[in-house]
Parts: structure tokens; sequence; C-alpha cells
């Protein structure tokens, strides 16, 4: 099943609300998250890097401000997309590292299903 | 900058037929490839990988390999199946776990 659950599907707000993802591991920890966005027909670009306990790590162009990301807790992280506009509207998605344990696995990441954000 | 480059969709193919998805890359070091595949509703998942020059990464019959002379890693599989129908996404790393992504096919298999 599952193991990174990621808060809402989908959502539509108006212009000039906030807006908040969330992505959540189920059943381990993550120090790391990372949050990606994706626009129609283009590729799934990494916005920041989410650690538990400190600031996010953004990536060039991306406005900390608008994009406010909370890593408070080592299963959650919160992305706010604060004062929405519609070319806001994009598909967002979360990356999840497992902290190490003893699972041996292909890979330590985990990808939550997406949110759809629709700004109107 | 690194980059991934993929083979632009949709495509849509019948079943039992040969699947190809090209990739190339661009990267400042040495990237482990990726493929990851989203099936309707659900997340990404990780498909194969590749970590160092000639690798091949093999999986559910998909396999790619890592070639560092074309800077490629193309994806095939011999004989596609209905449940294969999802969107493909390539992918590179420098070790970091920051992937940088394709723009994504989407493969639809018929009946």
């Amino acid at each position: 099943g599952a193991v990174v659950s990621q808060h809402p599907s989908w959502v539509i707000c108006k212009s000039g609300t906030s807006v908040k993802i969330e992505c959540r591991s189920l059943d381990f920890q993550a120090t790391t998250m990372f949050w990606y966005r994706q626009f129609p027909k283009q590729s799934l670009m990494l916005m920041a890097t989410s650690n538990e306990g400190s600031k996010a790590t953004y990536e060039q162009g991306v406005e900390k401000d608008k994009f406010l990301i909370n890593h408070a807790s080592l299963t959650l992280s919160t992305l706010t997309v604060t004062s929405a506009h519609p070319e806001d509207s994009s598909f967002y998605i979360c990356s999840v590292k497992r902290d190490r344990g003893r699972r041996v696995e292909n890979s330590p990441l985990h990808f939550g299903n997406g949110t759809r954000l629709t700004v109107t | 900058g690194n980059s991934v480059t993929q083979m632009e969709g949709p495509v849509t193919l019948s079943e039992e037929a040969f699947l190809t998805i090209n990739c190339t890359y661009t990267a400042t070091g040495y990237p482990s490839l990726f493929w990851y595949v989203q099936y309707p509703g659900e997340g990404l998942q990780l498909l194969l990988k590749a970590t160092k020059a000639d690798d091949k990464g093999s999986n559910k019959g998909f396999e790619a390999t890592y070639r560092k002379e074309t800077t490629s890693f193309h994806l095939e599989k011999g004989s596609v199946q209905v449940s294969d129908s999802a969107v493909y996404f390539c992918a590179l790393s420098l070790n970091d776990y920051k992937l940088s992504f394709g723009a994504g096919t989407t493969v639809t298999v018929r009946a």
C-alpha cells in the first residue's frame, strides 16, 4: 500500500487565498522531503528541499515567501501557496526520503500522489 | 546544469508491441539514471535505475542501459500489456536525492 500520503489530491481556490498541501510519511521517519511542481506538458521541477527542524532550501527562482514550507515533525511536511494567483495553478508532488534503517530497498525515495491546484 | 529530455507522447500501442521511449541527459558530473512510472491514480514509483556507465537496469520486463557515450538511457520493453499503460518519467540524480525529470511520456496500450 501507499507509504506516503499527500492531501488534498485536488483543490480549487480563488485568487488571493492561501492553500496548504500536506505530505505525510505513513510508516517511517523522514528527515528530508522534496517538493516538485509540474506545469502542463513540462517536467517536474524541484521547488525546494524540506528539512525537519530547519529552514527549507529553495531552488533558484522559487519565491520563499510565496511557497512556505514547514517540516515540523519527522513524518509531515506542508507546502502553503500564499496569495495564490492563476499562474500558480499546477500539479504539486512531494517526495519523501526514508531515513536510513535496516530495511533494504531499491530506493529510499517515495512519492505522494500529487495535488492538482487550480486558482480561479 | 542538469537536464533530461525524453520522447514526447502520447504513445499508443497494441498489446504485445515493442515499446521504446528515448531519453537523453546532460549533467555536470556522473549522475545516476532512473525511470519512474506513474499508473493512473497513483504516485510515482521507481521502475528501474542504473548508477554507472554500461549498467543495465531492468524490472517488469523493462530495460534501460546507461550509455555514457551517447548520454542516453532509453527505456524498452519487448511485449507490452494493457497494464503497462501509464506515464513514464526519465530522471537523473547526482546522488543527493534531488531528481531532475523529463517531461513524461504517456503510454496507452490497447487490447
